[in-house]
């Protein structure tokens, strides 16, 4: 959805480097969440932000961090890439109230760490 | 933790035949939502089903949730070559706020 925009779309690093990807929404949306998608092993959550004070961490947290800079900016940080982090990323956001409400995904950033 | 098993993993079907996805949980589901990603895509919601047993269509595409509410399938009759993409489903777990994916069955539809 052009909703939910990332930043950058492709990204080639080397190891060591420090990266940030960013996300941004115009939804309106207070939960933003970032995924990590590797073939044959469907979407991993990274971590999640339920609004501006609230982050928290997914699956697959270390290595990672984030900021909620905004209710609608979300940003993904690798401190230092390594070649295992090489997936694609996904933003996504939804409604606040409540638990059941479907996700709206960003189109993606393909991070390639040599 | 907890899972969700989807399977198969990939399917070839010829256009015009039918197609069925499968989701299981061993704990017992709040819900679960249906996505589909084009290829080079992103996920895109499908539908949602929250009571047990409950049943949903969407033109040939029929959804289930399990009268336990620890399964679910999706189920295309006369497939089309746009159907072509992988299928998620995604399941959120009492007391927890986020959903679990399952690792999608790819869908290759021929001509």
């Amino acid at each position: 959805d052009a909703d939910v925009t990332q930043t950058p779309r492709n990204r080639i690093t080397k190891t060591g480097k420090r990266i940030m990807l960013e996300c941004s929404q115009t939804k309106g949306h207070d939960r933003m969440y970032w995924y990590r998608q590797d073939p044959g092993l469907g979407l991993r959550l990274i971590y999640y932000s339920f609004d501006v004070k609230d982050i928290n961490k997914g699956e697959i947290s270390d290595g990672y961090s984030v900021s909620r800079q905004a209710q609608a900016k979300f940003s993904l940080s690798l401190e230092s890439a390594i070649p295992n982090q090489t997936a694609l990323y996904f933003c996504a956001t939804s409604y606040g109230t409540g638990n059941f409400y479907e996700q709206y995904f960003g189109p993606g950033t393909r991070l390639t760490v040599t | 933790g907890q899972q969700v098993m989807q399977i198969p993993q990939y399917q070839h079907v010829q256009e015009g035949e039918d197609f069925t996805t499968y989701c299981n949980s061993s704990t017992t589901l709040s819900n679960i939502q249906w996505y589909k990603q084009r290829p080079g895509g992103h996920p895109v919601f499908l539908i949602q089903l929250v009571k047990s047993g409950e049943v949903k269509k969407q033109k040939r595409l029929t959804f289930q949730f399990g009268e336990a509410k620890k399964n679910s399938s999706l189920h295309i009759t006369a497939t089309q070559t746009t159907d072509v993409g992988t299928y998620f489903c995604a399941g959120t777990y009492s007391g927890y706020s986020t959903l679990t994916f399952g690792k999608g069955t790819m869908l290759l539809v021929s001509p």
